[in-house]
C-alpha cells in the first residue's frame, strides 16, 4: 500500500518570501511516480510536476523547484520569491503505475501582501 | 487534445433527495476515469473508479454510487442524498497507466440541506 504523508497543514508567509512543502511518502514498490498538484481558490486541481523513481535529478522552473530524495522518501517543493496568487491547497501524489494515485491530506500557503 | 467536462459547478439539494452528477471526457478513448470528493477543510478521497464500460471499483461503502454508461462518460448518482454528502466532487481521468497522472474536471460544490 502507498502512503503520502504532508505534516505541515497550513503555511503563511509575506509575499516574497521563500516557501517549502514537505512530502514524505511510503511504497514498497521499486517503480512509482510522483506528483504535485496546486487547487487554487476556485477547485480545480492542476497538475504542476511529475517525478519517477529513477530520476533523482531535482529541478527548477521558474519560482518553482523541486527536491527529490529516494533515500529519505521525500519530495519537497519550493515556492521561491512567493506571490499572492500562489495562494492555494498544495497536493502531494504517488502512482506505483496502477489505477490510483494516493494523495497526501494537502498543505494550505496563505502568502499576504 | 483531451478535454474533461465535470456538471453542473454547484448544486443545492435537500436531504433524501436523488443526485446525479455527470462526467464526459473528450479527444481519447477508453480512459480511466475516477470520482474523488473534498469535504470541507480535508484532503482528496477516492470514491469509484472505472477501467472499461460498465466496471465500476468502488473505494468507499457509502450511499454513493457511479456508472459509466459509455466509454467517456462517468456518472455520480444516489437515491437519498445525507448531510453528510456535501463536499466538493472531482472527476478526473488517466490513460490506462497513471504514470502520468490525473486530469481533473472543475469539480462540483455540492451542499445537502
Amino acid at each position: 500500500a502507498q502512503k503520502v504523508t504532508q505534516a505541515q497543514t497550513e503555511i503563511s508567509v509575506v509575499e516574497k518570501e521563500d516557501v517549502t512543502l514537505d512530502c514524505v511518502y511510503e511504497t514498497r514498490d521499486t517503480t512509482y511516480y510522483l506528483f504535485w498538484y496546486k487547487q487554487p481558490p476556485s477547485g480545480e486541481l492542476v497538475f504542476l510536476i511529475r517525478r519517477n523513481s529513477f530520476d533523482e535529478q531535482n529541478e527548477i522552473s521558474g519560482r518553482y523547484s523541486w527536491n527529490f530524495q529516494k533515500s529519505t522518501s521525500s519530495f519537497n517543493f519550493t515556492i521561491t520569491a512567493s506571490q499572492v496568487v500562489d495562494s492555494a491547497v498544495y497536493f502531494c501524489a504517488l502512482t506505483p503505475n496502477d489505477y490510483k494515485l494516493s494523495f497526501g491530506a494537502g498543505t494550505t500557503v496563505t502568502v499576504r501582501a | 487534445s483531451q478535454t474533461i467536462h465535470q456538471w453542473p459547478a454547484t448544486l443545492v439539494q435537500p436531504v433524501g433527495s436523488p443526485l446525479s452528477l455527470e462526467c464526459t471526457v473528450e479527444g481519447t478513448s477508453n480512459p480511466n476515469l475516477y470520482w474523488y470528493r473534498q469535504a470541507a477543510g480535508r484532503g482528496l478521497q477516492l470514491l469509484f473508479y472505472s477501467v472499461g464500460i460498465g466496471q465500476i471499483s468502488s473505494e468507499v461503502p457509502q450511499n454513493l454510487s457511479a456508472s459509466r454508461p459509455q466509454d467517456r462518460q462517468f456518472i455520480l448518482s444516489s437515491k437519498k442524498l445525507l448531510l453528510s454528502d456535501s463536499g466538493f466532487y472531482l472527476c478526473a481521468w488517466s490513460a490506462t497507466s497513471t504514470n502520468y497522472g490525473y486530469t481533473f474536471g472543475s469539480g462540483t460544490r455540492l451542499t445537502v440541506v
